[in-house]
């Protein structure tokens, strides 16, 4: 079992529908919850970072974590076409030198 | 602020060969990260420099390995090539690489092909 899972999709919506992006974990050392957004040929940007639990919004995202159920997501509201990308899951432990790990990433294509 | 750089973009070899690739972090930033990024695996840790010290390492074979000059600039380097080694190589900087509050920044990516 990896120690994150996320569905590869590819998901496909219609323009300013509302996105719902998930990532499962196992490792319960995780604090650190990253969103990355990749376009085609492109590496990954940071969207969003957050720290434990809780909900985190920027604009049209929203990021949200729950440790008991090891469980995060990401909210994109009112998507528009250069929403389309990969979407990538990132955690890392609390303390001492850390390494990410990501998800495999979910590809998202909205539509006009 | 200029971004993470990594040099070339391209890179078309043939088995057994040997690669270097570069990377430039972001001005400050002391830790630099290397990923494999490949369809089937998505990003896969490689290792991290940090003062020129490699600090964290995957779990990937000998063959890949790095180093990181005292201006923070690294390169990574393959031996001995092979078909399954064609992949985005990604490298990620950050300021001190310790504790999980401090974000990593990509670069665009050297697009390795083994033919």
């Amino acid at each position: 079992q990896k120690e994150v899972e996320q569905d590869p999709g590819p998901l496909s919506v219609p323009e300013g529908a509302i996105v719902s992006l998930n990532c499962t974990y196992s490792n319960s050392a995780f604090q650190y919850f990253m969103w990355y957004r990749q376009y085609s040929r492109k590496g990954p940007e940071l969207l969003m970072y957050t720290y434990s639990s809780g909900n985190k919004e920027d604009g049209r995202f929203t990021a949200q974590v729950d440790k008991s159920s090891k469980y995060i997501s990401l909210f994109i509201r009112d998507s528009q076409p250069s929403d389309s990308a990969t979407y990538l899951c990132a955690m890392s432990a609390t303390s001492g030198t850390y390494k990410y790990i990501f998800g495999t990433g979910t590809r998202l294509k909205v539509l006009a | 602020k200029a971004g993470v750089t990594q040099t070339p973009r391209y890179l078309i070899k043939t088995r057994g060969q040997q690669v270097t690739l570069s990377c430039s972090p972001i001005s400050g930033h002391r830790s630099v990260s290397w990923y494999q990024q490949t369809p089937g695996q998505g990003l896969q840790f490689l290792f991290e420099y940090f003062s020129e010290t490699q600090r964290n390492k995957g779990n990937f074979p000998g063959r890949f390995s790095g180093r990181q000059f005292s201006n923070s600039r690294s390169e990574m380097n393959v031996s001995t090539l092979e078909l399954g080694d064609s992949a985005l190589y990604l490298c990620a900087s950050s300021f001190t690489g310790t504790s999980g509050g401090d974000t990593q920044y990509f670069g665009p990516g050297t697009r390795l092909t083994v033919l």
